[in-house]
């Protein structure tokens, strides 16, 4: 079965520094996606990026951006320019297959010190 | 605006009542709905994938006689925690695949359930 492993449970950055989230995987499929999803204190999920496990490009959205290293099955999160509203829980999310259901790492809870 | 719609939001109940939690897709049919399950401070478990016209598939581990999902209609699913107890308490999360081919578009999440049973 696949597996998610976020190995930092809460972690803090200032605001307008750089935090970097980890993440790794297990798999044996080849064809997968991975993702991560923030979670503020609605608790709404709120997709922040994905990588398709087929692209060699490391996926960008704007501040955020990714490290996705396929033989290390390592998916880190960049967060650049940190700002108050990105204070939240990340989960890093794995998902294969004909079936869109995902396996989730137990999360990072992000702190941003003004 | 939304394009998931869960309900209710909050629910406290007693032990031994049941409990139904609503996840409607509001702008596309939906063959296929996600629940999870939220414990206080920890990852998201898939509980079941709830199956439009047949019955839903449960992960390992999960009773389903326990939590009863419903797929009557392509735009509602419906979760019942039956007989409930205070370890049923959790936060409910359903999720709704986008259209077009899996993956293609991305996953709606519903706001969530928190159920408390006292």
């Amino acid at each position: 079965a696949q597996t998610v492993t976020q190995s930092q449970p809460e972690m803090s950055v200032q605001e307008a520094e750089t935090v970097t989230l980890s993440c790794t995987y297990d798999t044996s499929e080849s064809d997968y996606y991975l993702f991560w999803y923030k979670q503020p204190p609605s608790r709404q999920m709120i997709l922040v990026i994905r990588q398709e496990a087929y692209k060699q490009q490391n996926a960008t959205e704007n501040r955020f951006s990714v490290n996705f290293q396929k033989a290390a099955k390592s998916f880190s999160l960049k967060i650049s320019d940190s700002q108050l509203g990105d204070a939240a829980m990340y989960f890093c999310a794995y998902g294969q297959g004909g079936s869109e259901k995902l396996v989730f790492g137990k999360g990072t809870k992000l702190t941003v010190n003004p | 605006g939304a394009v998931v719609s869960q309900h209710p939001s909050r629910v406290i109940c007693k032990s031994g009542t049941s409990v139904k939690i609503e996840c409607r897709s509001l702008d596309f049919q939906a063959t296929t709905m996600f629940w999870y399950r939220q414990f206080p401070k920890q990852s998201l478990m898939l509980m079941a994938t709830s199956n439009e016209g047949s019955k839903a598939t449960y992960e390992q581990g999960v009773e389903k006689d326990k939590f009863l999902i419903n797929h009557a209609s392509l735009t509602l699913s419906t979760l019942t925690v039956t007989s409930a107890h205070p370890e049923d308490s959790s936060f409910y999360i359903c999720s709704v695949p986008g259209t077009g081919t899996p993956w293609s578009s991305p996953l709606h999440f519903g706001n969530g359930t928190r159920l408390t049973v006292t």
